[in-house]
């Protein structure tokens, strides 16, 4: 089974609705982002959050929120979807490897969101 | 703020060697890091580097770091055409939050 995964895959909404991507992950990591990927631009991040009751803003926020239900899940929501958030939107979870102090950052498959 | 920079497209013929390069503007960076995208997937570590180091080797993959010029270097031997996908250079300072450039996609021709 993936260690992080991802729902929806890819979702197609129409603007100013509300639409919430899901995030959970088995790896048991603190440390959980949504970055939002655009051709060209890489990965941009939305949202950070190091434990459950820590949650902070990344480069690109306005217009998104999150929730950490757990120290498993975190989820990010378009409380008004528009199209310029049209993107392929990753969950990823980092932790400190055994014997080394560097952050290995863990992937999920992503979401496409289409917003028309 | 931070800054990571890389070129983004790269041609090769399969069994040459590929040379990917990355910039990045944070002095304290700790850790510097190269992540492959495969179409439809999310992004999956190939290797890292200290920022104490100047070069590391992992079978076909060099990276050659150049810390005074901030100047970060994976080079694949023997390109293959399951090497073809994105590669992102990432840079941290550590404890602190990734910054990844906008990715290179390497096409290996045959």
């Amino acid at each position: 089974d993936a260690d992080v995964t991802q729902t929806p895959r890819n979702r197609i909404t129409k603007t100013g609705k509300r639409i919430m991507l899901e995030c959970s992950q088995t790896k048991g990591h603190d440390r959980m982002y949504w970055y939002r990927q655009d051709p060209g631009l890489g990965l941009r991040l939305i949202y950070y959050s190091f434990d459950v009751k820590d949650i902070n803003k990344g480069e690109i926020s306005d217009g998104y929120s999150v929730s950490r239900q757990a120290q498993a899940k975190f989820s990010l929501s378009l409380e008004s979807a528009i199209p310029n958030q049209t993107a392929l939107y990753f969950c990823a979870t980092s932790g400190t490897l055994r014997g080394d102090s560097y952050n290995e950052q863990f992937f999920g498959p992503g979401t496409r969101l289409t917003v028309l | 703020g931070e800054d990571v920079e890389q070129s983004l497209f790269l041609s090769v013929r399969e069994g040459d060697s590929s040379v990917i390069n990355c910039t990045y503007t944070d002095s304290s960076s700790t850790y510097l890091y190269w992540y492959k995208q495969e179409p439809g997937a999310g992004l999956q570590l190939l290797t890292y580097i200290f920022s104490n180091m100047d070069m590391k080797q992992d079978q076909r993959l060099t990276v050659l770091l150049n810390k005074k010029d901030k100047h970060l270097s994976l080079r694949i031997a023997d390109t293959q055409t399951g090497d073809s996908a994105i590669y992102f250079c990432a840079e941290q300072n550590y404890g602190q939050n990734f910054v990844f450039g906008p990715g290179t996609r390497l096409s290996v021709l045959p």
